[in-house]
């Protein structure tokens, strides 16, 4: 049981390259969320998916594409990349809520992609 | 919208000593809140959460935090901190539509010999 993976870990873009972060958990969790992490702002969510097949936007969703192709995988693609999209990247996946088992609530976060755009 | 605020950018302690991490939260429902931790470099570690009833909580890594409605707060103590403890830790609340979560800007914990 790996839990949420994410790959890569590293990535260095050049302004206006496109990429796709990737993103499994093998928990067999409904809900699914990108975030992303600046100095000093906490993580704000990009967008999030609460089954498959669905997606909505998040508090920061302008340069980010999703896809949420099955239960396991949700991916982050920059179309063009730009230099403020430089962050460290965070993917969670959360178990369905029966609204009175708290530990439903919990999301369960991956290690992190940490994305550099020159 | 809701919000979270950690007042506390950085803070250093002397190991052994007590520690209290603030969190001030802005929702207008009974919320659901959360302490994170992550350490240099790692992914982001869940402490303890409320969601309702008792409102001191225990978590993990001798953790605790209490939840006070009357000055929307929830701060996070531990009576004895070790050198471990050194990272960066995250309070956030839950919206109850999308489940997602609003984290505050973090404070970064320094631990001194």
């Amino acid at each position: 049981n790996a839990g949420v993976t994410q790959t890569p870990k590293f990535q260095v873009l050049k302004t206006g390259q496109s990429m796709t972060l990737q993103c499994a958990q093998d928990m067999n969790h409904n809900s699914m969320y990108w975030y992303r992490q600046d100095p000093g702002m906490g993580l704000r969510l990009i967008y999030y998916s609460a089954s498959e097949g669905t997606t909505d936007k998040g508090e920061v969703p302008n340069g980010y594409n999703v896809s949420r192709l099955n239960k396991r995988e949700f991916s982050l693609r920059l179309e063009s990349a730009a230099p403020s999209q430089t962050s460290v990247y965070f993917c969670a996946s959360r178990a369905p809520a029966p609204e009175l088992a708290a530990s439903s609530y919990e999301q369960y976060f991956g290690p992190g992609t940490r994305l550099t755009v020159t | 919208a809701q919000s979270v605020t950690q007042p506390d950018i950085h803070i250093t302690v002397s190991e052994g000593a007590s520690l209290e991490l603030r969190c001030n939260y802005s929702y207008g429902a009974t919320p659901y809140l959360f302490w994170y931790v992550q350490s240099p470099g790692q992914g982001l570690q869940l402490l303890l959460k409320y969601f309702s009833g008792d409102t001191l909580v225990q978590g993990i890594k001798g953790f605790e935090a209490e939840f006070k409605r009357s000055q929307s707060s929830f701060n996070l103590r531990k009576p004895s901190v070790h050198w471990s403890d050194a990272a960066e830790y995250f309070c956030a609340i839950m919206d109850t539509g999308r489940r997602a979560l609003t984290f505050g800007s973090g404070t970064r914990l320094q631990v001194q010999p």
